[in-house]
């Protein structure tokens, strides 16, 4: 798993209430990414951080959002948790500059009812 | 048009037998290609990494990128029932942001059996 754990790796949440997913890396690796994975989409990036409070969004960002105070953790939190986000979370690395391939995490696996 | 597709499946073959596993793309940009093994209720592994076309073997699996047509291919010799799992492809254009990639795009998976 590359030095990625995610947490918590199974939940499920009523709809309406907030939602925080953390992903941990032990290598000081600059590039973290937030997917999600659904039957019939695949993996779709939802946001990603090039560094220390440094976030961009990808092509699902609506209803989400991240945060990274540390070069180790990245979150994710869903504010209002909708049943349209009931998905399997991964979270990636990239391990070297320059590199465009990307480690993946175990996932979360996140229902909302 | 999706910008990568990718035949779901499922593609079931006999142990031992040369699998052929495929995506196509649209944009022109990408120029980093990779291959994952996804199984059931884990995270993606990555198999293959390559650059541009052309061909890159790693023991049993060989991965072909022909950017001319647009067309990626991953290859398994001699397949095992333990290559049963669902492979993504995945590319990424080019970033200019000094680092690594702003994410990847991926295919949706193709389901692969090998029966024993």
């Amino acid at each position: 798993d590359a030095g990625i754990t995610q947490s918590p790796r199974h939940k499920v949440t009523e709809t309406g209430t907030p939602v925080t997913l953390r992903c941990h890396q032990t290598e000081n690796h600059r590039y973290m990414y937030w997917y999600r994975q659904d039957p019939g989409h695949g993996l779709r990036l939802i946001h990603y951080s090039y560094g220390v409070k440094d976030t961009d969004k990808g092509e699902v960002s609506d209803g989400y959002s991240v945060s990274r105070s540390k070069t180790e953790d990245f979150l994710l939190t869903l504010e209002s948790a909708t049943s349209s986000q009931t998905s399997v979370y991964f979270c990636a690395i990239s391990v070297r500059q320059g590199s465009y391939e990307q480690f993946f995490g175990p996932g979360t696996r996140l229902t909302v009812l | 048009q999706k910008e990568v597709e990718q035949d779901p499946g499922p593609l079931s073959v006999p142990e031992g037998a040369i699998v052929s596993l495929n995506c196509t793309y649209s944009n022109s940009a990408f120029q980093y290609f990779m291959w994952y093994r996804q199984y059931s209720r884990k995270g993606p592994e990555l198999l293959m990494y390559t650059y541009s076309s052309g061909n890159k073997e790693d023991g049993r699996f060989t991965a072909q990128v022909d950017k001319s047509s647009k067309y990626i291919s991953l290859f398994i010799r001699d397949s095992q029932p333990s290559d049963s799992a669902t492979y993504l492809c995945a590319m990424s254009r080019p970033t200019y942001s000094g680092g690594g990639a702003d994410g990847l795009t991926f295919g949706k998976g193709t389901h692969l059996i090998i029966q024993p």
